[in-house]
C-alpha cells in the first residue's frame, strides 16, 4: 500500500525558477515529515524536515509547506540552480508504536534545472 | 559525507548465492536502519536495530536477515538470491531509536544478481 504519494515524477525548471514537489499521505499517525535529496551514486541526504504542528518551515532556499487537514505537504525550492538537479524524496515517520524510526518514502521526483 | 560507511560498494553474484552487506554507523549513533531501493518499489524499509536489538521490521523477506554487533556495526545477510533481489541497499543511522531522530544514509551497496 502506497502510504505516501509524491508528484510529479519528474520536473524541469529553468535556473532561477521555483521548483515545487508535492506529497500526500494517508496515515494520520505520521508525525514527522522529512525531505531527502539524492544525487546519482549517493545515498539520500536529509534536506529539511517538519512536524505537523508547524505549517511552514524555511531553510535557505528550501521551504516545506504543510497542510494537516488535507494531509499534504510540499517542498519549494526557490531560485533553483543547476546544482539542485537531483532526485527528491518526501518521507513520513510514525511516532511511537512498533514502527519506531521506520521511514515511509514517496516514489521520488527527478528534478532537472536548466542553466 | 554522512559518516555512515557501507561496504562493499558493488556486489555481483549469481542466483542462489548468499551475500553479506556491512554498515558502520556514524560515531555515537545507536540505531541502524536498512532500506532497499529498486526502480519499481522505490525506497523500502527493511529492518531497524537499536543498540544490538531488533526494533522494527518492514517487508523484509525471510531469506534476508540482519544483526547489529556490540561495536554497533550491522550486517544484512541475503540468501538464496533471486534476480529480483538486484537493488541498491542502504544503511542509515540515527542517534537514538526514537521517531524524532534524523536518519543519515550511507552511499549504499549496489547488488547485481546475474
Amino acid at each position: 500500500q502506497q502510504q505516501v504519494k509524491q508528484s510529479p515524477q519528474s520536473l524541469i525548471v529553468q535556473k532561477g525558477g521555483i521548483s515545487i514537489i508535492n506529497c500526500a499521505y494517508e496515515n494520520t499517525a505520521f508525525d514527522y515529515f522529512p525531505w531527502y535529496q539524492q544525487f546519482p551514486g549517493k545515498g539520500p541526504a536529509l534536506l529539511i524536515a517538519i512536524r505537523p504542528d508547524v505549517s511552514e518551515k524555511k531553510e535557505g532556499r528550501f521551504t516545506i509547506s504543510f497542510n494537516k487537514s488535507a494531509k499534504q505537504f510540499s517542498l519549494h525550492i526557490m531560485d533553483s540552480q543547476p546544482g539542485d538537479s537531483a532526485t527528491y524524496f518526501c518521507a513520513a515517520r510514525r511516532a511511537g508504536g512498533t514502527s519506531y524510526g521506520k521511514l515511509t518514502f514517496g516514489q521520488g521526483t527527478i528534478l532537472t534545472v536548466h542553466p | 559525507d554522512s559518516g555512515v560507511t557501507q561496504t562493499p560498494k558493488h556486489l555481483i553474484t549469481a542466483t542462489g548465492q548468499r551475500v553479506t552487506l556491512r554498515c558502520s554507523p556514524r560515531s555515537g549513533d545507536l540505531s541502524v536502519y536498512w532500506y532497499q531501493q529498486s526502480l519499481d518499489q522505490g525506497l523500502q524499509f527493511l529492518i531497524q536495530y537499536y543498540n544490538g536489538e531488533e526494533r522494527a521490521k518492514g517487508n523484509i523477506l525471510e531469506r534476508f536477515s540482519a544483526q547489529q554487533f556490540p561495536d554497533l556495526h550491522s550486517e544484512l545477510n541475503l540468501s538464496s538470491l533471486e534476480l529480483g533481489d538486484s537493488a541498491l541497499y542502504f544503511c542509515a543511522s540515527s542517534a537514538g531509536g526514537q521517531f524524532n531522530q534524523p536518519q543519515h544514509f550511507g552511499d549504499g551497496t549496489r547488488l547485481s544478481i546475474l
